[in-house]
């Protein structure tokens, strides 16, 4: 069976103090990563997919990478605007549903 | 252009009711998935639709819950009799259809079994 496990289950930062959240997977044949942004009250926002050990992705603050055994995601100089749980699944096997971890609540204090 | 939208957005209903959920795609998305999300949880897979049929539905808990999608367009998650335990949040959301297909999502329906 997939698990994903993301830790720290909560983060919080002083603005511009760079971290990186953490999804380890054992899964059976992945076939993509996903992160995702998700607001108070909103359903997730789509951040990245990756594909492979090795590759990486970035947009504006956030870059995420890949390992055989896990995903990170880094935050450079958050924002307060940057605060939301970020969620990360994967996509393994023949099954055509993502597989959630259960986030972690970063907070990024002005 | 418009993304997943989903109604009602509450919705609150005493235990033993029957209740419909609605999703309306990202217009040309072929493929449709519902999830759960209780709180401090991520979301949790029910049933997947490529067209209008039920590709795979071994999310779905139990035979209370069933979804359609007639017209490979907007599809609905029926719940009949209720349970306090079925309260959260029903995400629906759609995607190309591609192998991995990355899932847009709506903002949830809340639903809330007294």
């Amino acid at each position: 069976e997939d698990q994903v496990t993301q830790s720290p289950e909560a983060l919080r930062l002083q603005e511009g103090e760079s971290s990186s959240l953490n999804c380890s997977y054992t899964v059976s044949g992945l076939r993509g990563l996903f992160w995702y942004r998700q607001d108070p009250g909103k359903g997730p926002e789509f951040l990245f997919t990756l594909y492979s050990a090795g590759e990486e992705k970035e947009k504006e603050r956030l870059k995420a990478t890949l390992t055989k055994k896990e995903s990170f995601l880094h935050i450079t100089a958050p924002k307060p605007e940057d605060s939301a749980t970020y969620l990360c699944a994967v996509y393994s096997g023949s099954a055509r549903q993502l597989t959630f971890g259960s986030g972690t609540q970063l907070t990024v204090l002005p | 252009g418009a993304g997943v939208s989903q109604t009602p957005s509450n919705k609150v209903t005493e235990k033993g009711k029957y209740v419909e959920l609605r999703c309306d795609p990202i217009s040309g998305h072929t493929a449709l998935y519902w999830y759960r999300q209780s709180l401090g949880q991520g979301p949790e897979f029910l049933i997947y639709f490529q067209g209008t049929g039920a590709a795979d539905d071994s999310g779905l808990p139990n035979d209370r819950f069933f979804a359609v999608r007639p017209e490979g367009s907007v599809s609905t998650l029926k719940i009949q009799r209720t349970e306090r335990g079925d309260s959260a949040v029903y995400l629906c959301a759609s995607g190309s259809g591609g192998d991995p297909d990355t899932q847009y999502f709506g903002p949830g329906t809340r639903l809330t079994v007294l």
